[in-house]
């Protein structure tokens, strides 16, 4: 089953305005929690993370949101810019399960327009 | 910048070769991950390792095996490779559970 679901495939958005990633997910073990930026053909990059002890993260244009009692989480990026174009991956782990493995959801394709 | 390194970048291979995808790091991690990515898919785990002599299938059923005898290494080999191979391979290392896991360029595999 899809334990980690990013259920917009792709988001357009104007250069200068606020881009915002949704996550989703349903294991209730999952305690740390992350975004991955991916262009084609190249490995993802870390973004940012927050642990389930937090509710909130920020780095520079990037914040993290966890709401633990609806299981989401969201990224915002403000102000979006043409290069944040990318594939955005949300990821969660569990601690002390299966080797602290990452379980990805399937990404969200956001273009930034000029 | 992260340490971890793939090698090839790009490979087309035939039916039926016997392939090895190389990933190294050099940060110490004790664990290391093999993902398989196809466009518009998500990241699936195919295999794991906790540490040397450590490795475990992952989510996704695959006819490739891995081995981790030193720990910078953890090369992921196909025996006889077929179409449906065809795919994205990302290696990646994390250091523990509370820290972000860093991933590799990736290897673009196809097989004709």
């Amino acid at each position: 089953d899809q334990q980690v679901k990013q259920n917009s495939p792709s988001l357009s958005v104007q250069e200068g305005r606020i881009s915002i990633l949704n996550c989703d997910y349903t294991n209730s073990m999952f305690d740390y929690f992350l975004w991955y930026k991916k262009y084609p053909a190249e490995g993802p990059t870390f973004l940012i993370s927050i642990s389930s002890i937090k509710d909130k993260n920020e780095d520079g244009r990037f914040t993290v949101f966890l709401n633990k009692s609806a299981k989401h989480l969201s990224l915002h990026i403000v102000p979006s810019q043409p290069g944040d174009s990318a594939v955005y991956f949300c990821a969660a782990s569990a601690q002390g399960t299966s080797g602290s493995r990452l379980t990805f959801g399937e990404g969200t394709q956001l273009t930034v327009n000029p | 910048e992260a340490d971890i390194y793939q090698t090839p970048r790009y490979l087309v291979i035939g039916t039926g070769k016997k392939i090895t995808l190389e990933c190294s790091q050099t940060m110490g991690h004790d664990k290391m991950y093999w993902y398989q990515q196809d466009p518009g898919m998500e990241l699936h785990l195919i295999h794991y390792s906790y540490g040397v002599n450590s490795t475990e299938k992952g989510d996704l059923s695959s006819e490739s095996t891995v081995s981790r005898i030193r720990t910078e290494h953890f090369p992921l080999t196909l025996e006889s490779a077929r179409p449906s191979h065809t795919s994205q391979y990302l290696c990646a290392s994390r250091p523990g559970g509370f820290s972000e896991a860093f991933f590799g360029q990736g290897t673009r595999l196809t097989v004709v």
